[in-house]
């Protein structure tokens, strides 16, 4: 079945720092949505990417879908506090009846 | 108004029993979903309801049944309870047609002793 693998699995950070995570599908996607989840919440929606080698924006976050629509990144330029969560990834296959597979997840710890 | 509501959030039961975990959405979603989230975060879809009709059904173990009266409901029922079943249980909502964003509920914390 399809499978939405994520690394790193944890990363430690000091603030200020840029943090990535990458997340990798074994089949291609019609889109990939990214979601975070801070500690004891509920993974709350941050972005979707639906076109080949879209790359999105929103202040210190850059969202990027790959070319072949297998894969995505998640970067954070100078961390914070708040950035603190666990990071999903969600891809949706290329079938009406598909399912929102989860990513693994990274989590993200910053230190001030 | 809060959009996905769960109840309860914590539920603490022991082995055998049977249990009950509600959702409602006021958002006016076709689509609704159960996911469990085990210890180490990872987030497995269980079943989804579109326009109260069941369209996934994950591997799950038939000792858990999913209920939707309507759209706005999907309540999830789990007999037997086994410790493993201890885990974060997260109602979800979105459009179908489009696949946008999910909403997700609070959660629901299940220990089973």
């Amino acid at each position: 079945g399809q499978q939405v693998m994520q690394i790193p699995q944890y990363q430690h950070v000091q603030e200020g720092e840029d943090f990535t995570t990458y997340c990798n599908s074994s089949t291609t996607l019609s889109n990939i949505q990214w979601y975070k989840q801070r500690p004891g919440g509920h993974p709350v929606f941050l972005i979707q990417l639906v076109k080949s080698g879209e790359v999105k924006k929103q202040k210190r976050l850059t969202f990027q879908f790959g070319e072949a629509k297998k894969n995505s990144s998640l970067h954070i330029t100078a961390t914070q506090t708040t950035d603190v969560g666990t990071y999903f990834c969600a891809g949706l296959g290329s079938y009406n009846t598909d399912k929102l597979i989860f990513g693994t997840g990274t989590r993200l710890q910053v230190f001030p | 108004d809060t959009a996905v509501s769960q109840t309860p959030k914590y539920l603490v039961t022991q082995m055998g029993n049977d249990k009950s975990i509600k959702c409602e959405q006021n958002l006016g979603h076709d689509t609704m979903y159960w996911y469990k989230q085990d210890s180490k975060k990872f987030l497995k879809i269980m079943f989804s309801y579109n326009n109260k009709e069941l369209i996934i059904n994950e591997t799950v173990p038939n000792r858990f049944s999913p209920k939707s009266p309507d759209k706005a409901h999907l309540n999830l029922h789990i007999n037997s309870l086994e410790l493993g079943d201890s885990a974060v249980y997260f109602c979800a909502s979105s459009h179908w047609t489009d696949h946008t964003e999910a909403f997700f509920g609070q959660g629901t914390r299940l220990t089973v002793v």
